[in-house]
């Protein structure tokens, strides 16, 4: 079934680890897009990439990195987890850029994470 | 600031009444917007979007949006709401400033009673 798949479902993580999030997908999608949801403040973007090979900064890009090597991928790092980067972490796609004609979002199941 | 705003974060509607979610917005530029709706546990998926031409939209499962400039309003609305309506709402906007991206609000909860 096509579509986008995020790995693990869920994780709890000591603080000061590293953790990497998996996003795949497989509608040969341009754009792909990482978004933490808390409570209150919505969806809010973090990292994003309208091409395999380029990567920009969202609204929140502080203690997470990406990378694009090719088209399906694109893992979300953070390097040394804190407890305020608790959340749950959606990974989206969308044929073309945003601002673009076929810029409509879609999402994967989402990843739940807790930082203690 | 460009920003979009979802001034309530909950609306009860009784089924087959007609429901309103509000959304009001702030951009430089003509205004690009979006609905996406949440189920339990599942991530967004996308409703409907204004770019351009009419301003009523029609998108998924019934709902339909209504643009109004002067107001920098995008509500949501269907005329009949169902139980099966029940979810998350999220408004949207494209926003402009080293490159285009997409902000979200901040969501709104509708309930629907049977």
């Amino acid at each position: 079934i096509a579509g986008i798949t995020q790995a693990p479902t869920s994780q709890i993580l000591a603080a000061g680890r590293r953790m990497t999030l998996r996003c795949t997908q497989d509608m040969r999608h341009n754009a792909m897009y990482w978004y933490r949801q808390d409570l209150g403040l919505g969806l809010r973007l973090i990292h994003y990439s309208n091409t395999a090979g380029t990567t920009g900064k969202g609204e929140v890009p502080d203690g997470y990195s990406v990378s694009r090597a090719n088209t399906d991928d694109f893992p979300l790092t953070l390097a040394s987890a804190v407890p305020s980067q608790t959340s749950v972490y959606f990974c989206a796609s969308s044929e073309g850029p945003a601002g673009g004609p076929k810029d409509e979002q879609f999402f994967g199941p989402g990843t739940r994470l807790t930082v203690l | 600031a460009q920003s979009v705003a979802q001034p309530e974060d909950q609306v009860n509607v009784a089924e087959g009444n007609p429901l309103t979610v509000k959304c009001t917005y702030s951009v430089s530029g003509n205004p690009y917007l979006f609905w996406y709706v949440q189920y339990p546990n599942r991530g967004l998926q996308f409703l409907l979007k204004y770019i351009t031409g009419d301003n009523l939209v029609k998108g998924s499962y019934g709902f339909e949006a209504e643009f109004n400039k002067s107001q920098t309003s995008f509500h949501l609305k269907k005329p009949s709401a169902l139980v099966s309506d029940s979810a998350l709402y999220f408004c949207a906007v494209r926003v402009y400033s080293s490159a285009s991206k997409i902000i979200f609000g901040s969501g709104t909860r509708l309930s629907i009673r049977p």
